[in-house]
């Protein structure tokens, strides 16, 4: 499966933008970038998802370097509720039909 | 309303008995997943299914086992021969596109003692 390198952890204040990186160097053309994030205690929420272009929803963006071996997920204005795990996945014909987790960022927002 | 529901939201065993976890979608998703959550980690693979009567190992099959007679419906089952089965077990539902997203349940925290 390709791999995706994420902060162990990151912080944030609430109403400032949050930028989570993430890694993928060894993505291959037919792979999607996705990210989720979870709660304590809760299911995992999808939050984006992108192939090469940047993306836009009413959650994020998500801007994908032009190699796309990199990717950042933007929160515009953090807020309080935003504070949780961030995964970004692969998941496209290298992962066939697994869709599998890393460790994520823990995102902390401080009031 | 559309989703997947997971039950109970909690579940004790004793050691030595097999437990069985549901998962059911009402999405019209032919793909499914489990996975397992321990404190503090990422989410593990357990199984998954593409297709009704189908369905593969993930990473951590053993002591495990799975279902998949209806669409709507992946049941799993923890055995006795799963060495550490307390955890947070979630399942997920997603078309079978590449370009789709999964919804997850709420999870089933299962304690064996």
């Amino acid at each position: 499966d390709a791999k995706t390198t994420q902060p162990n952890s990151m912080e944030s204040n609430e109403e400032e933008p949050v930028h989570l990186p993430c890694n993928h160097s060894t993505i291959s053309g037919t792979d999607y970038i996705h990210w989720y994030r979870q709660l304590p205690s809760q299911g995992p929420e999808y939050v984006i998802h992108g192939l090469t272009s940047n993306v836009n929803n009413r959650m994020a963006s998500l801007a994908i370097a032009e190699d796309r071996k990199s990717s950042t997920l933007i929160l515009h204005r953090a807020t309080l509720r935003d504070a949780a795990v961030y995964y970004c996945i692969l998941w496209g014909e290298t992962s066939g039909s697994r869709l599998t987790f890393g460790e994520g960022t823990q995102l902390t927002v401080n009031p | 309303d559309g989703g997947i529901t997971q039950s109970p939201k909690y579940l004790f065993r004793k050691e030595g008995q097999n437990v069985t976890l549901s998962c059911e979608q009402n999405l019209n998703h032919d793909a499914m997943y489990w996975y397992r959550q321990d404190p503090g980690q990422g989410l593990r693979l357990i199984y998954y299914s593409q297709i009704v009567n189908d369905f593969q190992k993930g990473d951590i099959a053993e002591g495990y086992s799975v279902s998949r007679e209806k669409k709507e419906s992946f049941p799993l089952t923890v055995t006795s021969a799963q060495k550490n089965p307390t955890a947070f077990y979630l399942c997920a539902s997603s078309r079978r596109e590449l370009n789709t997203e999964a919804f997850f349940g709420q999870g089933t925290r299962l304690t064996v003692v």
